[in-house]
């Protein structure tokens, strides 16, 4: 079984100001973790994902995020907010392999909030 | 590209009405997912489908069926709508490949808004 766990459900930064959200999973395989962005009224969109490569991910609108095995975590960063980073972000989980189903696993979400 | 289109937007119900959500995607995928929202509790898995013709229960089944009679589309009905399944659904396909890293991307819908009175 696989889980993710997001700390803080709300977060406020001020524009210019390191964004930190935090994403711990439980996997009892070696996951594969995303992290999704939901803009208001909105479908998700990919910010980046973890698949078993490089432990440094980065990805788009300067966000990255880096798996820590010993820690089980997988924090997203990004150096400068900017108020279009305003919004609702999710950590997600899954088990790798090909052939299998994408069968993500979803934390309950931090919605990010930037102020001037 | 459109990649992957929900049908209706938006829907309000009456308690034991029924209804069929329509995801379609053009991008080839073979897997597809139907996941609902809900305020606090992330996005849950509702039903997922591998191929044509297969379907299997994800984390939250009861009193939602799907069916997948095409490759690019992917139905999700409600028999007998309850308030309880008041939520936003989301759609997803993803790639089936020998790349693991790209077989697991999933691609999302817009949403259905769904508010069941």
């Amino acid at each position: 079984a696989q889980s993710v766990t997001q700390l803080g459900s709300h977060v406020s930064v001020s524009e210019g100001a390191l964004v930190l959200l935090r994403c711990n999973y439980s996997s009892s395989v070696p996951p594969y973790l995303f992290w999704y962005v939901q803009y208001p009224n909105q479908g998700l969109q990919l910010l980046l994902k973890y698949t078993s490569a490089a432990t440094l991910v980065k990805g788009i609108n300067g966000f990255e995020a880096e798996f820590k095995k010993s820690e089980t975590s997988f924090h997203l960063t990004k150096p400068s907010a900017h108020m279009s980073d305003a919004a609702e972000y999710f950590c997600a989980v899954t088990r790798g392999g090909t052939g299998t189903a994408s069968k993500l696993t979803f934390g309950t979400g931090t919605r990010l909030q930037v102020t001037l | 590209n459109a990649g992957v289109t929900q049908t209706p937007k938006f829907r309000v119900l009456k308690t034991g009405q029924s209804m069929t959500l329509l995801c379609a995607q053009d991008m080839n995928h073979e897997y597809m997912y139907w996941y609902r929202q809900d305020p606090g509790m992330g996005l849950r898995l509702i039903h997922y489908s591998v191929g044509e013709g297969t379907t299997a229960k994800g984390e939250v089944p009861d009193g939602y069926n799907v069916s997948r009679l095409k490759k690019q589309n992917f139905l999700l009905g409600l028999e007998s709508a309850a308030p309880s399944q008041t939520s936003v659904y989301f759609c997803a396909s993803s790639y089936s490949s020998q790349d693991p890293g790209r077989n697991t991307e999933a691609f999302f819908g817009q949403g259905t808004r769904l508010t069941v009175v």
